[in-house]
């Protein structure tokens, strides 16, 4: 079986800090995609990666997939309150995605 | 770009009747559609994989016969719990994907709060 665990699974953290969530597995993706997701509503694509090794990056987020493609991270520069949600990664595997539970990230003022 | 649509957005019903959902990708066309259940706090789970025209393939532990699945065109799926008890209660959200050879990239519906009295 497949899995992905993140952590931290909880992130508290002020307004203006910088922030690290990792994604990681014993398994080989064939991408990595990252998600944003508010109570109540779907999750909102924010990134896919392909590349062992790639690095994309998104205003104040940096997304970079491991050489082995077997694990990810997502940097926030100078975190804002707009930034709090639940974040999930998700590895995709012969056609279908695999989900971690995610990191539920909170950004106070 | 790439939106996609669910209705209804909740609906309570009682233990026993039917309930449908309809999943809409609003301004692509969705070569497959899936569709996942979330419990609170946990993540996604994958439930069925549906291309248009052809039978869905439903996950290990998926009824077939109580989550029908339906995707008779390329922007809609539809998804019928049938006979539903209090345990189907859960936020079901389905995701669609425009590239068959690449359907790891999926867009996902706002999701549909079924909750079973």
């Amino acid at each position: 079986t497949q899995l992905l665990e993140q952590s931290p699974q909880f992130l508290s953290i002020q307004e203006g800090e910088n922030l690290t969530v990792y994604c990681n597995s014993s398994s080989v993706f064939s991408s990595l995609q990252w998600y944003r997701q508010e109570p109540g509503e779907g999750p909102v694509l924010l990134v896919t990666v392909v590349t062992g090794g790639e690095v994309k990056k998104l205003k104040r987020l940096t997304f970079q997939f491991g050489d082995a493609r077997k694990d990810s991270s997502l940097h926030i520069t100078a975190a804002q309150t707009g930034d709090t949600g639940l974040y999930l990664c998700a590895g995709g595997s012969q056609g279908n995605l695999i989900f971690g539970k995610g990191t539920k990230l909170s950004v106070k003022p | 770009g790439a939106v996609v649509s669910q209705h209804p957005s909740w609906v309570i019903c009682k233990s026993g009747t039917s309930v449908k959902i309809e999943c809409r990708s609003l301004d692509f066309q969705a070569t497959t559609m899936f569709w996942y259940r979330q419990f609170p706090k946990q993540s996604l789970m994958l439930m069925a994989t549906s291309n248009e025209g052809s039978k869905a393939t439903y996950e290990q532990g998926v009824e077939k016969d109580k989550f029908l699945i339906n995707h008779a065109s390329l922007t809609l799926s539809t998804l019928t719990v049938t006979s539903a008890h209090p345990e189907d209660s859960s936020f079901y959200i389905c995701s669609a994907s425009f590239n068959r050879e690449f359907r790891d990239t999926q867009y996902f519906g706002p999701g549909t709060r079924l909750t079973v009295l």
